[in-house]
């Protein structure tokens, strides 16, 4: 069984950094994409970017680039989301999702991952 | 705004029949309509995959659900509405636009009366 799961609940303070985790299993992780969702109430979904982990290709949403990083270990299957320094703004739930290449359809989404940022 | 468009809600009594449009406003990424996937999310739940390039259903998805398109729209029908049925549902399509791999559409709200 396909499964991805994510790391638990996090509530930081401005300026603190953060990685929270996605972990592949029920698959060959470097077969498939992994790609990072933004979910925020009354804004719905946003696509922030994704990696390949087989060759740890990145491609990210441009209002992301910059203030997150996307990474994987392909040796944990694990695919990770980190930021340097957090926003009140960056408070989400945050979703990791699975694509084959080639295909543009996610076929298996983590648990989601919900971020609270406040001072 | 988001480059797929769709209406912010949408009702239906059980058993009904329901449309959910969804409209690429520009044509990065309307020349990949055909690239249009739909995604069910319940409150507090992880997105689900409905349907894939435009009318494929995934195993396990009911058949009470399709898709199509006509032109720069795509189109989400649910057949024999459900109260299970209500939920957010969000269109998706690739797009060649900036630096953007996929986008989402703003979803739509269902409710089933």
């Amino acid at each position: 069984e396909v499964q991805l799961v994510q790391s638990g609940a996090e509530v930081k303070k401005p300026g603190e950094s953060l990685r929270i985790s996605c972990k592949a299993s029920g698959y060959t992780f470097s077969n498939y994409w992994i790609t990072w969702v933004r979910s925020v109430p009354e804004k719905g979904l946003e696509w922030m970017g994704r990696i390949d982990p087989s060759d740890s290709y990145i491609n990210y949403r441009q209002s992301f680039e910059g203030h997150v990083t996307i990474s994987a270990d392909k040796s944990i299957s694990t695919a990770y989301l980190e930021w340097s320094s957090l926003k009140e703004s960056d408070t989400a739930m945050y979703y990791c999702a699975r694509r084959a290449p080639g295909s543009y359809w996610f076929d298996s989404w983590g648990q989601g991952t919900l971020v609270t940022v406040s001072s | 705004q988001s480059a797929l468009t769709q209406p912010a809600s949408v009702s239906g009594s059980p058993g009904q029949s329901i449309t959910i449009p969804c409209t690429a406003t520009s044509s990065a990424v309307g020349n990949y309509i055909y690239y249009v996937s739909w995604y069910q999310q319940h409150p507090g739940k992880a997105p689900r995959l409905m349907i894939y390039d435009v009318n494929n259903r995934p195993s396990g998805v009911s058949n009470r659900f399709s898709g199509s398109k006509s032109d720069n729209t795509a189109s989400l029908s649910i057949s024999g509405l459900q109260a299970e049925d209500e939920a957010d549902y969000y269109c998706t399509s690739y797009t060649r636009g900036g630096s953007l791999d996929v986008v989402f559409g703003g979803g739509t709200k269902l409710t089933v009366l």
